[in-house]
């Protein structure tokens, strides 16, 4: 059965400070797609990165980094050098893409707040 | 360019009326999926189309729920006589592609069933 696991409910840091946030996912599928969605206080989704499980290298994007490592099937997200801007909740999702077939939603884990403190 | 929209942003309704979502995808989108988000929790599936089709309704909790997509653009969830336990925020999310396309989210509409 396909799932995600978000085990960090609630995180809080004082800012400048690194946090990692973890997911762990389960799949039947050889082929699927993994990602990280930001929910501010303001309340809309917000895309960060979509990773497909062909492509293990890890991702940088500013103070933004990911670990996709598929022998523990995690895809974790640190961010470097918090900020108070960077508080919101964070989702992790999995979509699995079946051959021949069109699936493609969303399965979502419970995600993390994360609270960042000046 | 605009983003994915929906209307209302809030609806308040008393339980046994029947309410309708709206959202408009963002412009050549192939594929439009609804979500409920309860508060707390992740988005979970509702439905999706790609183009006019309806190729998944296996996440619509009961017949009550219903979503069309009559030209292949904007779309509307109809939930009939609603329940006090429909209270949730609906979202909608459209992508280029099918197969697992990065899906853009609108910023919903919350519902509150009195």
């Amino acid at each position: 059965a396909q799932k995600v696991t978000q085990a960090q409910t609630e995180i809080s840091v004082v800012e400048k400070e690194d946090v990692t946030l973890d997911c762990v996912y389960e799949t039947r599928d050889t082929t699927y797609y993994l990602f990280w969605y930001k929910q501010p206080p303001s309340g809309e989704l917000v895309f960060l990165i979509r990773r497909n499980s062909f492509d293990e290298q890890n991702e940088i994007s500013g103070r933004y980094s990911w670990n996709f490592q598929k022998s523990t099937s995690s895809f974790n997200f640190t961010i470097t050098a918090s900020q108070v801007v960077d508080s919101a909740v964070y989702f992790c999702a999995l979509s699995e893409a079946w051959y021949g077939g069109s699936q493609g939603n969303l399965i979502f884990g419970k995600g993390t707040k994360l609270s960042v403190k000046p | 360019g605009a983003g994915v929209s929906q209307s209302p942003r809030y609806k308040v309704t008393k339980r046994g009326q029947d309410v309708a979502l709206r959202c408009d995808p963002i412009s050549g989108h192939v594929s439009l999926y609804w979500y409920r988000q309860a508060l707390g929790q992740g988005p979970e599936f509702l439905t999706y189309f790609n183009y006019e089709a309806q190729q998944d309704k296996s996440g619509l909790p009961n017949d009550r729920f219903s979503a069309e997509r009559p030209e292949g653009s904007i779309s509307t969830l109809t939930i009939q006589r609603t329940e006090q336990r429909d209270s949730a925020m609906y979202r909608c999310a459209s992508s280029l592609g099918a197969r697992s396309e990065t899906q853009y989210f609108g910023p919903g509409t919350r519902l509150l069933v009195l």
